[in-house]
């Protein structure tokens, strides 16, 4: 079956430009996660959606950052007026409720000019 | 944050097995001990998991320290393809969030 998959892979920007980044997670995962990770870095958590509750968005770190989802389906995060410190790879991971596994995209990689 | 300390680098060669410790002695009851690794230009892939016994799995095995304070992840036979960071989070169910630290960079010689 298919697994997470991100889009676009690459994304150059210019400096105050906004961005949309998708997630597709795998069909039936109802739990979907978006991760920053800097270079040579760990991940950082972003956003968590569960089904139908209200998202956890305690760890997006500014108000130009934002993000959707679709029911449990397809997940979109928008950073606005980007800035060079948002150059990063944006890793979208799903899962079956509970304390599992989580399966993780490819990610997308924004370079902000 | 329940933190994690992973030593930054290990090294092992081909056919050895490769242990991998973490510390977290601020775990609380409710937490469960993941792993992740990554490897070169791809996201994140889950390893095993446990809470208080250890585990196996086709991948690997999690030693868990009787107090929980500390975990091994053990690679019975290193190959090439194991090199990557391993990432010890603690999976928080009150939150449902993976906190990812510096991880451990593993090299494998040939």
């Amino acid at each position: 079956g298919a697994g997470v998959s991100q889009s676009p892979s690459n994304k150059v920007t210019e400096k105050g430009k906004d961005v949309e980044l998708r997630c597709d997670p795998i069909s039936g995962h109802t739990a979907l996660y978006w991760y920053r990770q800097r270079l040579g870095q760990g991940l950082e958590f972003l956003i968590y959606f569960q089904g139908n509750s209200a998202p956890d968005k305690s760890g997006l770190p500014s108000d130009r950052f934002s993000a959707e989802r679709t029911g449990e389906s397809v997940s979109t995060l928008t950073i606005q007026r980007t800035q060079q410190e948002d150059s990063a790879v944006y890793l979208c991971a799903s899962s079956v409720p509970g304390i599992g596994e989580q399966f993780f995209g490819p990610g997308t990689r924004l370079t902000v000019l | 944050d329940a933190k994690t300390t992973q030593p930054n680098s290990m090294e092992s060669n081909e056919e050895e097995p490769v242990h991998l410790p973490c510390n977290h002695s601020t775990i609380s009851g409710t937490d469960y001990i993941h792993w992740y690794r990554q490897l070169p230009s791809q996201g994140p892939e889950y390893v095993i998991h446990g809470l208080t016994s250890n585990v196996n799995n086709r991948m690997a095995s999690l030693a868990i320290a009787e107090d929980r304070k500390s975990s091994t992840l053990i690679l019975h036979r290193a190959t090439l393809r194991d090199a990557a960071v391993y990432y010890c989070i603690l999976f928080r169910t009150n939150d449902y969030k993976l906190s990812f630290g510096a991880g451990t960079t593993v090299t494998v010689r040939a």
